[in-house]
């Protein structure tokens, strides 16, 4: 059974600040990694997508992967109030599947 | 950008009736579609994958009679809950990759149906 591990939280982080999520999966053969911002009662919006090792940035979003440790993040940089959400950690499991992680509620407070 | 469709968005039906959702790519075309079912503070179960032309592929626990999915096209996918129940009550969100063009395993999401079963 393939899993995805994210830390449920809730994870608060100031205004301004640097919000960072965590990640972890089990299927060393995983090529491709998502991450979701899914706000309440909303579906899941992609905000990045990263296939390969190191760094991938978008404005003020970060993804990082390394495979060798199974991990995956991303970094918010100067938090804002409208990113707080539901951050769903994806990876595929071939065919175009995605195995989802749990989510991590993420609130920036002002 | 790739804009995926659900209609309705939300649905009321009382106990033992069937209730149809539709999901649709409006601007690319899906060879493949999936169903995502997402319960209260739950994340996304994968249910099924819809293919255009041929039958649905169900995950394990998932009852392919109760949940009847038809690919009509390449631009809509259907999902009957059928002789539904409250414990069906749900987030049901459909997804899709282009079948063209984009990164091959980007899935672009509809907005959701919230069922409720009385």
């Amino acid at each position: 059974q393939k899993e995805v591990e994210q830390n449920s939280g809730p994870l608060s982080v100031p205004e301004g600040a640097i919000a960072s999520l965590n990640c972890t999966y089990s299927d060393r053969g995983s090529q491709s990694f998502f991450w979701y911002r899914q706000y309440s009662g909303k579906s899941p919006e992609l905000i990045m997508s990263i296939y390969s090792n190191g760094d991938k940035e978008d404005g003020r979003f970060t993804a990082q992967l390394n495979k060798a440790s199974q991990y995956v993040s991303l970094l918010i940089r100067d938090s804002q109030p409208s990113d707080s959400a539901t951050y769903l950690c994806a990876v595929n499991e071939g065919a175009q599947k995605l195995v989802f992680g749990q989510g991590t509620r993420l609130t920036i407070n002002p | 950008g790739a804009v995926v469709s659900q209609h309705p968005s939300w649905v009321i039906c009382k106990s033992g009736t069937s209730v149809k959702i539709e999901c649709r790519s409006l601007d690319f075309q899906a060879t493949t579609m999936f169903w995502y079912r997402q319960f209260p503070k739950q994340s996304l179960m994968l249910m099924a994958t819809s293919n255009e032309g041929s039958k649905a592929t169900y995950e394990q626990g998932v009852e392919k009679d109760k949940f009847l999915i038809n690919h009509a096209s390449l631009t809509l996918s259907t999902l009957t809950v059928t002789s539904a129940h409250p414990e069906d009550s749900s987030f049901y969100i459909c997804s899709a990759p282009p079948a063209f063009g984009g990164s091959y395993n980007e899935q672009f999401f509809g907005p959701g149906t919230r069922l409720t079963v009385l």
